[in-house]
Protein backbone atom coordinates (compact mmCIF):
# COMPACT_ATOMS: atom_id res chain seq x y z
CA UNK A 1 0.00 0.00 0.00
CA UNK A 2 1.47 3.34 -0.98
CA UNK A 3 1.63 5.67 2.10
CA UNK A 4 3.24 8.87 3.08
CA UNK A 5 4.30 9.38 6.69
CA UNK A 6 5.29 12.91 7.59
CA UNK A 7 7.08 13.40 11.45
CA UNK A 8 7.02 14.84 13.84
CA UNK A 9 2.92 15.03 14.22
CA UNK A 10 3.43 18.59 15.87
CA UNK A 11 6.20 21.18 16.73
CA UNK A 12 6.81 23.82 18.46
CA UNK A 13 9.53 26.22 18.46
CA UNK A 14 10.42 30.10 19.29
CA UNK A 15 10.47 32.45 16.62
CA UNK A 16 13.93 32.46 14.60
CA UNK A 17 14.31 29.12 14.43
CA UNK A 18 15.66 26.95 12.06
CA UNK A 19 13.39 23.54 11.51
CA UNK A 20 12.88 20.63 9.50
CA UNK A 21 9.78 19.01 8.39
CA UNK A 22 9.98 15.49 7.47
CA UNK A 23 8.10 13.23 4.82
CA UNK A 24 8.88 9.56 3.50
CA UNK A 25 6.86 7.49 0.95
CA UNK A 26 6.88 4.19 1.11
CA UNK A 27 7.29 3.45 -2.96
CA UNK A 28 10.16 5.51 -3.93
CA UNK A 29 8.79 5.54 -8.28
CA UNK A 30 6.90 8.66 -7.34
CA UNK A 31 5.98 10.92 -10.37
CA UNK A 32 6.36 14.26 -8.15
CA UNK A 33 5.91 15.23 -4.68
CA UNK A 34 4.31 18.56 -3.21
CA UNK A 35 4.31 20.38 -0.10
CA UNK A 36 1.27 21.80 1.41
CA UNK A 37 0.35 24.67 4.07
CA UNK A 38 -3.14 24.73 5.41
CA UNK A 39 -4.31 26.91 8.04
CA UNK A 40 -7.12 25.71 10.36
CA UNK A 41 -10.31 25.48 8.51
CA UNK A 42 -8.80 26.54 5.17
CA UNK A 43 -7.87 25.05 1.75
CA UNK A 44 -4.08 24.19 0.87
CA UNK A 45 -1.82 26.83 -0.23
CA UNK A 46 0.93 25.42 -2.25
CA UNK A 47 4.23 25.76 -1.32
CA UNK A 48 6.68 24.04 -3.22
CA UNK A 49 6.69 21.38 -6.07
CA UNK A 50 9.35 18.33 -6.79
CA UNK A 51 9.31 16.76 -10.13
CA UNK A 52 11.18 12.88 -9.66
CA UNK A 53 13.69 14.45 -11.65
CA UNK A 54 14.85 17.21 -9.33
CA UNK A 55 16.71 17.03 -6.12
CA UNK A 56 14.90 20.43 -4.57
CA UNK A 57 13.43 23.27 -5.01
CA UNK A 58 13.55 26.58 -2.99
CA UNK A 59 11.30 29.53 -2.33
CA UNK A 60 11.55 32.32 -0.14
CA UNK A 61 12.68 30.80 3.50
CA UNK A 62 11.61 27.42 2.30
CA UNK A 63 13.79 24.50 0.73
CA UNK A 64 12.32 20.93 -0.31
CA UNK A 65 14.77 18.65 -0.62
CA UNK A 66 13.94 14.99 -2.27
CA UNK A 67 15.31 11.91 -1.78
CA UNK A 68 13.92 9.42 -4.21
CA UNK A 69 16.15 6.37 -3.33
CA UNK A 70 15.35 6.33 -0.16
CA UNK A 71 11.66 7.48 -0.11
CA UNK A 72 12.17 11.16 2.08
CA UNK A 73 11.89 14.65 1.18
CA UNK A 74 12.84 17.16 3.86
CA UNK A 75 11.14 21.24 4.05
CA UNK A 76 13.19 23.50 5.67
CA UNK A 77 12.29 26.61 7.00
CA UNK A 78 14.84 29.36 8.12
CA UNK A 79 14.55 31.68 10.25
CA UNK A 80 10.61 30.64 11.55
CA UNK A 81 8.24 33.67 12.42
CA UNK A 82 4.88 33.40 13.86
CA UNK A 83 3.04 33.82 10.50
CA UNK A 84 4.53 30.65 9.61
CA UNK A 85 2.09 28.81 12.20
CA UNK A 86 -0.04 26.12 10.60
CA UNK A 87 -0.28 22.52 9.20
CA UNK A 88 2.50 21.80 6.73
CA UNK A 89 1.23 18.77 4.50
CA UNK A 90 3.28 17.02 2.35
CA UNK A 91 1.36 14.74 -0.89
CA UNK A 92 2.72 12.44 -3.40
CA UNK A 93 1.61 11.44 -6.98
CA UNK A 94 2.77 8.31 -8.00
CA UNK A 95 1.60 8.35 -11.89
CA UNK A 96 0.88 11.14 -14.18
CA UNK A 97 -2.95 12.12 -14.17
CA UNK A 98 -3.58 10.43 -10.75
CA UNK A 99 -4.31 11.99 -7.28
CA UNK A 100 -1.84 13.04 -4.89
CA UNK A 101 -2.05 11.37 -1.19
CA UNK A 102 -1.35 13.45 1.67
CA UNK A 103 0.53 12.50 4.75
CA UNK A 104 -1.00 13.48 8.10
CA UNK A 105 0.71 16.85 8.83
CA UNK A 106 2.92 17.96 10.59
CA UNK A 107 1.33 21.06 12.89
CA UNK A 108 4.08 23.98 13.23
CA UNK A 109 3.67 26.40 16.03
CA UNK A 110 5.91 29.64 16.05
CA UNK A 111 5.75 31.22 19.21
CA UNK A 112 7.12 35.22 19.28
CA UNK B 1 -0.43 30.46 -8.59
CA UNK B 2 -3.10 29.35 -10.42
CA UNK B 3 -6.88 30.10 -8.78
CA UNK B 4 -9.21 27.72 -7.77
CA UNK B 5 -12.74 29.11 -6.09
CA UNK B 6 -14.88 26.77 -4.04
CA UNK B 7 -18.27 27.85 -3.09
CA UNK B 8 -20.14 27.82 -0.75
CA UNK B 9 -17.38 27.78 2.12
CA UNK B 10 -19.75 26.70 4.53
CA UNK B 11 -22.71 25.44 4.62
CA UNK B 12 -25.57 23.93 7.06
CA UNK B 13 -28.50 21.72 5.56
CA UNK B 14 -31.55 19.39 6.93
CA UNK B 15 -30.67 16.21 7.30
CA UNK B 16 -32.14 14.49 4.14
CA UNK B 17 -31.70 17.37 2.16
CA UNK B 18 -28.99 17.56 -0.88
CA UNK B 19 -26.03 20.14 -1.50
CA UNK B 20 -24.33 20.91 -4.29
CA UNK B 21 -20.38 22.21 -4.04
CA UNK B 22 -19.10 23.88 -6.64
CA UNK B 23 -15.01 24.16 -8.06
CA UNK B 24 -13.98 26.25 -10.58
CA UNK B 25 -10.64 27.03 -12.31
CA UNK B 26 -10.24 30.49 -12.70
CA UNK B 27 -7.14 31.23 -14.63
CA UNK B 28 -6.57 27.72 -16.18
CA UNK B 29 -8.27 24.66 -18.15
CA UNK B 30 -8.19 21.87 -15.67
CA UNK B 31 -7.99 18.59 -17.44
CA UNK B 32 -8.38 16.53 -14.08
CA UNK B 33 -10.39 17.87 -11.11
CA UNK B 34 -10.09 15.55 -7.42
CA UNK B 35 -12.56 15.89 -4.40
CA UNK B 36 -11.13 15.60 -1.24
CA UNK B 37 -12.84 14.94 2.14
CA UNK B 38 -11.20 15.64 5.91
CA UNK B 39 -12.28 14.97 9.11
CA UNK B 40 -10.96 16.76 12.26
CA UNK B 41 -7.06 16.75 12.71
CA UNK B 42 -6.95 14.23 9.61
CA UNK B 43 -5.32 13.94 6.34
CA UNK B 44 -7.04 14.54 3.30
CA UNK B 45 -8.82 11.57 2.18
CA UNK B 46 -9.43 11.34 -1.80
CA UNK B 47 -13.26 10.97 -2.54
CA UNK B 48 -13.00 10.71 -6.64
CA UNK B 49 -11.24 12.14 -9.60
CA UNK B 50 -12.66 13.57 -12.69
CA UNK B 51 -11.85 14.53 -15.92
CA UNK B 52 -13.41 16.88 -18.25
CA UNK B 53 -16.62 14.94 -20.27
CA UNK B 54 -16.38 11.33 -18.52
CA UNK B 55 -17.49 9.67 -15.51
CA UNK B 56 -15.88 10.04 -12.25
CA UNK B 57 -13.55 7.08 -10.63
CA UNK B 58 -14.81 6.95 -6.96
CA UNK B 59 -12.50 5.66 -4.49
CA UNK B 60 -13.00 2.82 -3.07
CA UNK B 61 -16.29 2.77 -0.11
CA UNK B 62 -17.28 6.28 -1.21
CA UNK B 63 -20.84 5.63 -2.46
CA UNK B 64 -21.21 7.21 -6.63
CA UNK B 65 -24.94 7.32 -5.53
CA UNK B 66 -24.34 9.42 -2.85
CA UNK B 67 -21.60 12.08 -4.28
CA UNK B 68 -22.54 12.94 -7.18
CA UNK B 69 -20.07 14.38 -9.26
CA UNK B 70 -20.02 16.33 -12.63
CA UNK B 71 -17.58 17.92 -14.86
CA UNK B 72 -19.24 19.21 -17.56
CA UNK B 73 -16.44 21.64 -18.62
CA UNK B 74 -12.67 22.06 -18.34
CA UNK B 75 -13.01 24.80 -15.50
CA UNK B 76 -15.90 23.55 -13.61
CA UNK B 77 -16.46 20.75 -11.22
CA UNK B 78 -19.82 19.82 -9.16
CA UNK B 79 -20.16 17.96 -6.30
CA UNK B 80 -23.62 17.01 -4.79
CA UNK B 81 -23.88 15.41 -1.17
CA UNK B 82 -27.62 13.44 -1.87
CA UNK B 83 -29.50 12.97 0.91
CA UNK B 84 -26.90 14.35 3.69
CA UNK B 85 -27.26 12.73 7.20
CA UNK B 86 -25.40 14.07 10.01
CA UNK B 87 -22.49 11.71 9.13
CA UNK B 88 -21.60 13.34 6.00
CA UNK B 89 -20.59 16.65 7.52
CA UNK B 90 -17.10 17.08 6.82
CA UNK B 91 -14.77 19.70 5.55
CA UNK B 92 -14.56 18.86 1.61
CA UNK B 93 -11.86 20.08 -0.60
CA UNK B 94 -11.83 20.14 -4.47
CA UNK B 95 -8.41 20.05 -6.46
CA UNK B 96 -7.41 20.65 -9.87
CA UNK B 97 -4.52 20.20 -11.96
CA UNK B 98 -3.42 20.49 -15.86
CA UNK B 99 -1.42 19.43 -17.99
CA UNK B 100 1.84 21.06 -19.86
CA UNK B 101 4.48 19.61 -21.85
CA UNK B 102 3.00 16.78 -21.29
CA UNK B 103 3.58 17.00 -17.78
CA UNK B 104 1.06 17.26 -14.99
CA UNK B 105 0.96 20.83 -13.35
CA UNK B 106 1.34 21.58 -9.59
CA UNK B 107 -2.10 20.58 -7.83
CA UNK B 108 -3.95 23.57 -6.52
CA UNK B 109 -6.47 23.47 -4.43
CA UNK B 110 -10.13 25.48 -3.56
CA UNK B 111 -10.86 26.64 -0.19
CA UNK B 112 -12.63 24.06 0.93
CA UNK B 113 -16.10 24.01 2.19
CA UNK B 114 -17.30 22.85 5.54
CA UNK B 115 -20.60 20.55 5.60
CA UNK B 116 -22.57 20.53 8.59
CA UNK B 117 -25.70 18.57 8.51
CA UNK B 118 -28.32 18.61 11.16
Amino acid sequence: KQEVTQIPAALSVPEGENLVLNCSFTDSAIYNLQWFRQDPGKGLTSLLLIQSSQREQTSGRLNASLDKSSGRSTLYIAASQPGDSATYLCAVVYQAGTALIFGKGTTLSVSS
Amino acid sequence: GAVVSQHPSWVICKSGTSVKIECRSLDFQATTMFWYRQFPKQSLMLMATSNEGSKATYEQGVEKDKFLINHASLTLSTLTVTSAHPEDSSFYICSARSRGGGVDTEAFFGQGTRLTVV
